[in-house]
């Protein structure tokens, strides 16, 4: 399985301003995933990160709230723009697996709470 | 919208118990389906999955799944809990061939001694 590293592991945040997580993943990955788990809620999916295209998002969620960046096979940022305290989550950057097709692994998740 | 469903929201048994888990899905066509398990402090890692073939999906520790199609279920059994098995349990699904997983809200399991 692929070991999946994320920055910050915690962070509070002032409202109104953005956070930028860090994703880095021990080889290299074609579909990196973020998804959001809200207190007392499951895991939602934000976005599909594809080295070289934009980032797909799915309902709900918009470019200008959460910029994705995806330089390389092995790294990707999500950044939450114009904090609320609605944005308190965990952020979790997830890869499939490039042997195990429809297998994903996930970090060990970014915990943002907003005052 | 395709839909997971986990009816407990938080189980507590003492070891040695017998446990099920309920999950179910509202999707009709084909899936593939996951549990996955998140420890105290711990990310989440994935415990068995279901593609296809033989229903009954045997993973780490113990822990398997049966899928039963006419249910549009994916229970998570185990014959013997232990303590270590506090965590909470996160069952998932795709579509086909899509990697978009769509999770069910999760049942957290405390393990008394």
């Amino acid at each position: 399985s692929a070991v999946i590293s994320q920055k910050p592991s915690r962070d509070i945040c002032q409202r109104g301003t953005s956070l930028t997580i860090q994703c880095q993943v021990d080889s290299q990955v074609t579909m990196m995933f973020w998804y959001r788990q809200q207190p007392g809620q499951s895991l939602t999916l934000i976005a599909t990160a594809n080295q070289g295209s934009e980032a797909t998002y799915e309902s709900g969620f918009v470019i200008d709230k959460f910029p994705i960046s995806r330089p390389n096979l092995t790294f990707s940022t999500l950044t939450v723009s114009n904090l609320s305290p609605e944005d308190s989550s965990i952020y979790l950057c997830s890869v499939e697996s490039e042997t195990a097709r429809n297998t994903i692994y996930f970090g060990e998740g970014s915990w943002l709470t907003v005052v | 919208a395709q839909s997971v469903s986990q009816h407990n929201h938080h189980v507590i048994l003492s070891e040695a118990a017998s446990l099920e888990l309920g999950c179910n899905y509202s999707y009709g066509g084909t899936v593939n389906l996951f549990w996955y398990v998140q420890y105290p402090g711990q990310h989440l890692q994935l415990l068995l999955k279901y593609f296809s073939g033989d229903p009954l999906v045997k993973g780490i520790k113990g822990f398997e799944a049966e899928f039963i199609k006419s249910k549009f279920s994916f229970n998570l059994r185990k014959p013997s809990v232990q303590w270590s098995d506090t965590a909470e349990y996160f069952c998932a699904v795709t579509q086909g061939g899509s990697e978009k997983l769509v999770f069910g809200k999760g049942t957290k399991l405390t393990v008394n001694p």
